[in-house]
């Protein structure tokens, strides 16, 4: 079964940290994965996107890995602010014929207080 | 460049009524997918639409009902609500499907309140 799983489920760290965000997944067969942010009631915003053959990816403060063989990719948020507040969702396309099925992980949130 | 547009915002319905939702595709789009998202969980896909075809579709039931124009832009249709359709419900959209980089964008929502 395809499945995409996230930890922790939630998480609260202090302006200017740095955090990790985790997905594990069975998704078979592999096409990307994506990393999402959306705030309270709004739609996703994505952050990056990965192929099988990339390993890490940067957006900005965001940094995404992602290990193909364990089926694992991490989120790295550096120096968090206020804003970083928000649900991160990791998102793993399997291939169906000419297109793609999204697999959506249940989220992180994440708060950043001062 | 407009991105996806959704109306409305907000919608307040009772159990049992009918309730029609709008989406615009970002601009050079021509799929459209809906999702259900309750609340503190992940999107959970309904259909896609593509050549004003429903050309994939999750695990609703037949409750759920679309519709894609001419134009791209697309209605998602839910009949006899029922109070666990109270829910965000996305839009998104992407370029035809088959090609590489057919990344979903994604519109604000709308939030449906059954009561």
């Amino acid at each position: 079964k395809n499945q995409v799983e996230q930890s922790p489920q939630s998480l609260i760290i202090l302006e200017g940290k740095n955090c990790t965000l985790q997905c594990n997944y069975t998704v078979s067969p592999f096409s990307n994965l994506r990393w999402y942010k959306q705030d309270t009631g709004r739609g996703p915003v994505s952050l990056t996107i990965m192929t099988f053959s990339e390993n890490t990816k940067s957006n900005g403060r965001y940094t995404a890995t992602l290990d193909a063989d364990t089926k694992q990719s991490s989120l790295h948020i550096t120096a968090s602010q206020l804003s970083d507040s928000a649900s991160y969702i990791c998102v793993v396309s399997a291939l169906m014929g000419d297109t793609d099925k999204l697999i959506f992980g249940t989220g992180t949130r994440l708060q950043v207080f001062p | 460049d407009a991105g996806v547009t959704q109306s409305p915002t907000h919608l307040i319905k009772t159990r049992g009524q009918q309730v029609t939702l709008r989406c615009s595709p970002k601009s050079g789009h021509d799929t459209v997918s809906w999702y259900q998202q309750a609340l503190g969980q992940g999107p959970q896909f309904i259909f896609q639409y593509y050549e004003e075809e429903e050309r994939q579709r999750g695990n609703f039931p037949d409750r759920f009902s679309g519709h894609q124009f001419p134009n791209y832009s697309s209605e998602l249709n839910v009949n006899a609500l029922l109070l666990g359709d109270s829910a965000l419900y996305l839009c998104a959209s992407s370029s035809p499907p088959g090609l590489a980089d057919n990344e979903q964008f994604f519109g604000p929502g709308t939030r449906l309140t059954v009561l």
